[in-house]
């Protein structure tokens, strides 16, 4: 499979806990982004990159949200002291810049924190 | 702050008929997406419009981009329950940063 994968697939948590999401991208692609959907809206943009640096962050990612790519590859999307509106389906995406516009989505983790 | 509008939200319609789904959005930008969804799954890409006055067709799906009205049209010809899904646009802010819309749920029924 070459699309982008994410890990897990699903994943329930008390409030309080902390959760890390990994995201693999399409090979060679050099921009990775992160959503965060909730349920019956459209994705939000959170943060991206470029290779391994961390270009934009939303101002919807608080203190509590931190991503990071090392070497440009995989990527990881942790919260930390997870709260109930935390809830949603995380997305990761991927884009060759400067070949196709085309912006690939994973399959999505999927958060509940109760 | 970018903003992107659709309309209808959500839209019922039989097998055979034609209808259009809009987007509107709010500051300038030459490229705008569309995606389907289905409930549960992730996003899946239609179509990536470039310039104004593109125009891209699959199968049964066509869609138009309009960048002086800032609109984009997603048009159905001939329905068919296949194609029963939520509907997003999405208008690229720089670097491929997506504003979506709040997508259309087509349902079409027999």
């Amino acid at each position: 499979d070459t699309g982008v994968s994410q890990d897990p697939r699903h994943k329930i948590t008390k409030r309080g806990q902390n959760v890390t999401f990994r995201c693999d991208p399409i090979s060679e692609h050099n921009r990775l982004y992160w959503y965060r959907q909730t349920l019956g809206q459209g994705p939000e943009f959170l943060t991206y990159f470029q290779n391994e640096a961390q270009l934009e962050k939303s101002r919807l990612l608080s203190d509590r949200f931190s991503a990071e790519r090392p070497k440009g590859s995989f990527s990881t999307l942790e919260i930390q002291r997870t709260e109930q509106g935390d809830s949603a389906m995380y997305l990761c995406a991927s884009s060759y810049r400067g070949r196709s516009y085309e912006q690939y989505f994973g399959p999505g983790t999927r958060l509940t924190v109760t | 702050e970018l903003k992107v509008e659709q309309n209808p939200l959500f839209l019922s319609m039989q097998e055979g008929k034609n209808y259009t789904i809009y987007c509107n959005y709010s500051t300038t930008s030459d490229r705008l997406y569309w995606y389907r969804q289905d409930p549960g799954k992730s996003l899946e890409s239609l179509f990536v419009l470039l310039s104004n006055g593109a125009v891209k067709q699959e199968g049964r799906l066509m869609a138009s981009l309009d960048t002086k009205a800032r609109l984009s049209t997603l048009h159905i010809t001939a329905a068919v329950h296949d194609l029963s899904a939520t509907y997003f646009c999405a208008v690229d802010m720089g670097a491929q940063k997506l504003v979506f819309g709040q997508g259309t749920r087509l349902t079409i029924n027999p």
